[in-house]
C-alpha cells in the first residue's frame, strides 16, 4: 500500500518553462489536495479537488492550474514557472472534506526551484 | 495575526526530557491535527482530536475548546524525536501553524 507518491521529487526549472507535479493515490480517498511550504510560513492550500472531474482554488492559486480526470491522481500544473514559486509543494489525500473528521495522508513532497 | 500560532518556534532539549509544544488558535474549530514533520520532508499525520486528549506511545495531545489552545507533550524524550511539529486546525478549511522544531540531544 503505497499510500500517496509524488512525482518528481526534485525539478529545477528555468523562469518561463512549464511542468507537471503528479500526485497518486491508492487509497481511494475521495478528497486530493496540493498545498506548498515556504520558509517561516504555514502550509498553504493551491488548489484542490472534492472528486473525479473536480477542482477548486485555494489560498494561493494564482500561476497553477490542476486537473483530476482519474479519481487517484491530482496534478499540478505550472505554465510559466517563476521564481516565486520555488517551494516545497506537498500533495495529500483524504476520504472527506475540511469539516470532516479524517485524517490528512501526505507525499513526501516535490522540492522546486525556479531559476 | 495568523490564525494559528504555535510557540515555541524552536527548541532544543536533552534526551529524556519531557517536551511541551503549545498550539492557539482563533476560530471556531471543528478538529485539530498534530503532525510531524521528518527532516527528510516527509508529514505524517500524528492525531487528531476535538476534545479532551490522545495517547500514542510517548506523545500525548490535549485539546482545551474554551480557551483554544492544543499541546503536544513527549515523554522520555529521545534523538529520533527530533522533527518539525506542526499544529493544523479545521474550521471551513484547514490552516497550518508555521511548526515548532524540536532537536533533542543525546
Amino acid at each position: 500500500n503505497a499510500g500517496v507518491t509524488q512525482t518528481p521529487k526534485f525539478r529545477v526549472l528555468k523562469t518561463g518553462q512549464s511542468m507537471t507535479l503528479l500526485c497518486a493515490q491508492d487509497m481511494n480517498h475521495e478528497y486530493m489536495y496540493w498545498y506548498r511550504q515556504d520558509p517561516g510560513m504555514g502550509l498553504r492550500l493551491i488548489h484542490y479537488s472534492v472528486g473525479e472531474g473536480t477542482t477548486a482554488k485555494g489560498e494561493v492559486p494564482d500561476g497553477y492550474n490542476v486537473s483530476r480526470l482519474k479519481k487517484q491522481n491530482f496534478l499540478l500544473g505550472l505554465e510559466s514557472a517563476a521564481p516565486s514559486q520555488t517551494s516545497v509543494y506537498f500533495c495529500a489525500s483524504s476520504l472527506q472534506g475540511a469539516v470532516g473528521a479524517n485524517v490528512l495522508t501526505f507525499g513526501a513532497g516535490s522540492r522546486l526551484t525556479v531559476l | 495575526k495568523n490564525e494559528v500560532e504555535q510557540s515555541p518556534q524552536n527548541l532544543t532539549a536533552q534526551e529524556g526530557e519531557f517536551i511541551t509544544i503549545n498550539c492557539s488558535y482563533s476560530v471556531g474549530i471543528s478538529a485539530l491535527h498534530w503532525l510531524q514533520q521528518h527532516p527528510g520532508g516527509g508529514i505524517v499525520s500524528l492525531f487528531m482530536l476535538s476534545s479532551g486528549k490522545k495517547k500514542h506511545g510517548r506523545l500525548i495531545a490535549t485539546i482545551n475548546i474554551q480557551e483554544k489552545h492544543s499541546s503536544l507533550h513527549i515523554t522520555a524524550s529521545h534523538p529520533r524525536d527530533s522533527a518539525v511539529y506542526i499544529c493544523a486546525v479545521r474550521h471551513e478549511k484547514l490552516t497550518f501553524g508555521t511548526g515548532t522544531r524540536l532537536t533533542i540531544i543525546p
